[in-house]
């Protein structure tokens, strides 16, 4: 069964303290990691696909990195707009399975002026 | 373009009456995917739709619930008899073909009173 755990839970950030959310998976076979980002009330928003180990992919103050066994979502120089909660999210390869996502609980970032 | 849109946005309904709930993917994805989300928990899925068949129905919690998708366009998630535990956020979600990314839209607050 693929699981997914996020940490921490919360994170509070001063503007501009730079930090990092974690990922941590199992999976039968990674077909894609995902981050998205959701504000109250509203759906989850796309941010990143990794597939493989080593890769990374950056947007503004983004970075997500990925290894055999977690992903990392790093901000740089927060701000108070990026205060959301941050969701990791894996697909395994497979038939009918294979579409499906598995959520985290998420990282719920607040970033304080 | 236009995104998932989903209706309605909220719906309050007594317990043991049936609620329809309405998903329009982006025009174009063949793919369709319903999730909910509980209080406190993180999103979980119910069922993919690849066209109007669907290949992946083994989220759906009870024979309660059941969704239908025709002309490979719009999609409506039906629970029967609802029960307060079903009170929660249903999230939409569609993809284009041969991708892995997955839009979601703004969701469905359901409350069973």
């Amino acid at each position: 069964e693929d699981q997914v755990t996020q940490s921490p839970e919360a994170l509070r950030l001063q503007e501009g303290e730079s930090s990092s959310l974690n990922c941590s998976y199992t999976v039968s076979g990674l077909r894609g990691l995902f981050w998205y980002r959701q504000d109250p009330g509203k759906g989850p928003e796309f941010l990143f696909t990794l597939y493989s180990a080593g890769e990374e992919k950056e947007k503004e103050r983004l970075k997500a990195t990925l290894t055999k066994k977690e992903s990392f979502l790093h901000i740089t120089a927060p701000k108070p707009e990026d205060s959301a909660t941050y969701l990791c999210a894996v697909q395994p390869w497979g038939e009918t399975s294979g579409s499906r996502l598995t959520f985290g609980e998420g990282t719920q970032l607040t970033v304080n002026p | 373009g236009a995104g998932v849109s989903q209706s309605p946005s909220n719906k309050v309904t007594e317990k043991g009456k049936d609620v329809e709930l309405r998903c329009d993917p982006i025009s174009g994805h063949t793919a369709l995917y319903w999730y909910r989300q509980s209080l406190g928990q993180g999103l979980e899925f119910l069922i993919y739709f690849q066209g109007n068949s669907a290949p992946d129905k083994s989220g759906l919690p009870s024979d309660r619930f059941s969704a239908e998708r025709t002309g490979g366009s719009v999609s409506t998630l039906t629970i029967q008899r609802t029960q307060q535990e079903d009170s929660a956020v249903y999230l939409c979600a569609s993809s284009s073909p041969g991708t892995v990314e997955q839009y979601f839209g703004p969701g469905t607050r359901l409350t069973v009173t």
